[in-house]
Order: structure tokens, then C-alpha cells, then sequence
């Protein structure tokens, strides 16, 4: 079965800074990778997915690659804000017809 | 439209108890899931059902039954609770179409001591 890495497990950065974490997956099947942003004591929520015919995928200030042959793929948040502290979860699957198989997650903080 | 609504938020258990968690989506989704999330750990798939009438195992099934009891509505059931079923308990549902993204409900908080 799928099986997805994580790293980093913890993450600290400036407000203003960059951050980036990256995942790796094992099922070369695996053709959809969404990411999910977790506040402390709420859901996860969805917030940006990227399917394996497209290379990147940019919403505003949060960017996905990914790299199907050495499979892995990363989330890129430019000009960090405090309120993108959350942990961040990556995940994989194939098309919506298998679950998604989550990474371990990424606790983010920006500090200001 | 409430999304996916899951019941209890809290509850505290005794070894041995017997409980279920209810979930139910008000999306028209063909899919729902039960993960649990444990710190350091991610969410882990204990159950899904990929449509109506259809369950099948995740990676941390033993311990837990579930039961879809029909489109909109997936409930968990812990038979003998044990402490190491101690975790917040996530609901999700979805369906293949333009987003293969998943909807969470609020999570149940269960302590089993």
C-alpha cells in the first residue's frame, strides 16, 4: 500500500519568511496529493491539491510541486503570516479511488 | 447545509464500554471515512465506505466496527473501548468529480480510561 514521509515534523520561521515542507510517496499509482491545514483543536481543511498531469499549482501566497518521477512533492508558503501557524498535512492517492493516505504532519509557527 | 456533522464532540469512557459515533454528511457524497488522529501520528484510516452498501478496512481497523446505514449517515462503533482507542475520532466524505478533496467534520474527542 501507499505509504507517505513527511519532513520537517517541526517548522519555525520568521513572519515574512518562506517555509517549505516536503513529502514523499511510495505507490507510483498515487496521481492526486492534496494538502491540509489544521488549526489547533479544529478540522483539517483542504487548502490547495495538485493531480500528477500538472508540474505546480500556485493560490496567492501557497504554491504545490510536485515531481512524479522521483516521486515527492512539496508545499511552498512565500511571505509567512502568524495566522498560517497550523500543523500542515500532506496526503496521496489514486484519483479519489483509493483513501488518502496522510503524511504525519508539519506543525508550523511564524513568529512575528 | 452543514457539511459533515459528527456526534458526540467529547465523551469519556470506561475500559469495557461500548459506544458509537455517529457522522452524517449532508453533501450527497458516495464516500465517507473514519480516521483517528493521535499526536506525532497523522490521521490513520480506520474504516471507509466508497459507496452505500459498501465497507471495507483501513490501516487501524481492529477494535472498531462501522455500519453504513445509507447515504448519508457512516457510524463507528467501539465494542470494548480500551485505552489505547484514546484519540480524536475525524469523519470525512467525498465524492470523484471536478475535487477529490475530502470535507472533515468537528472531530470527537474520546478518552478511554
Amino acid at each position: 500500500g501507499e505509504n507517505v514521509e513527511q519532513h520537517p515534523s517541526t517548522l519555525s520561521v520568521q513572519e515574512g519568511d518562506s517555509a517549505v515542507i516536503k513529502c514523499t510517496y511510495s505507490d507510483s499509482a498515487s496521481n492526486y496529493f492534496p494538502w491540509y491545514k489544521q488549526e489547533l483543536g479544529k478540522r483539517p481543511q483542504l487548502i490547495i491539491d495538485i493531480r500528477s498531469n500538472v508540474g505546480e499549482k500556485k493560490d496567492q501566497r501557497i504554491a504545490v510541486t510536485l515531481n512524479k518521477t522521483a516521486k515527492h512533492f512539496s508545499l511552498h508558503i512565500t511571505e509567512t503570516q502568524p495566522e498560517d501557524s497550523a500543523v500542515y498535512f500532506c496526503a496521496a492517492s489514486n484519483s479519489g479511488n483509493t483513501p488518502l493516505v496522510f503524511g504525519k504532519g508539519t506543525r508550523l509557527s511564524v513568529i512575528a | 447545509n452543514a457539511g459533515v456533522t459528527q456526534t458526540p464532540k467529547f465523551q469519556v469512557l470506561k475500559t469495557g464500554q461500548s459506544m458509537t459515533l455517529q457522522c452524517a454528511q449532508d453533501m450527497n457524497h458516495n464516500s465517507m471515512y473514519w480516521y483517528r488522529q493521535d499526536p506525532g501520528m497523522g490521521l490513520r484510516l480506520i474504516y471507509y465506505s466508497a459507496s452505500e452498501g459498501t465497507t471495507d478496512k483501513g490501516e487501524v481497523p481492529n477494535g472498531y466496527n462501522v455500519s453504513r446505514l445509507n447515504k448519508r449517515e457512516f457510524s463507528l462503533r467501539l465494542e470494548s473501548a480500551a485505552p489505547s482507542q484514546t484519540s480524536v475520532y475525524f469523519c470525512a466524505s467525498h465524492s470523484r468529480g471536478l475535487s477529490y478533496g475530502y470535507t472533515f467534520g468537528s472531530g470527537t474527542r474520546l478518552t478511554v480510561v
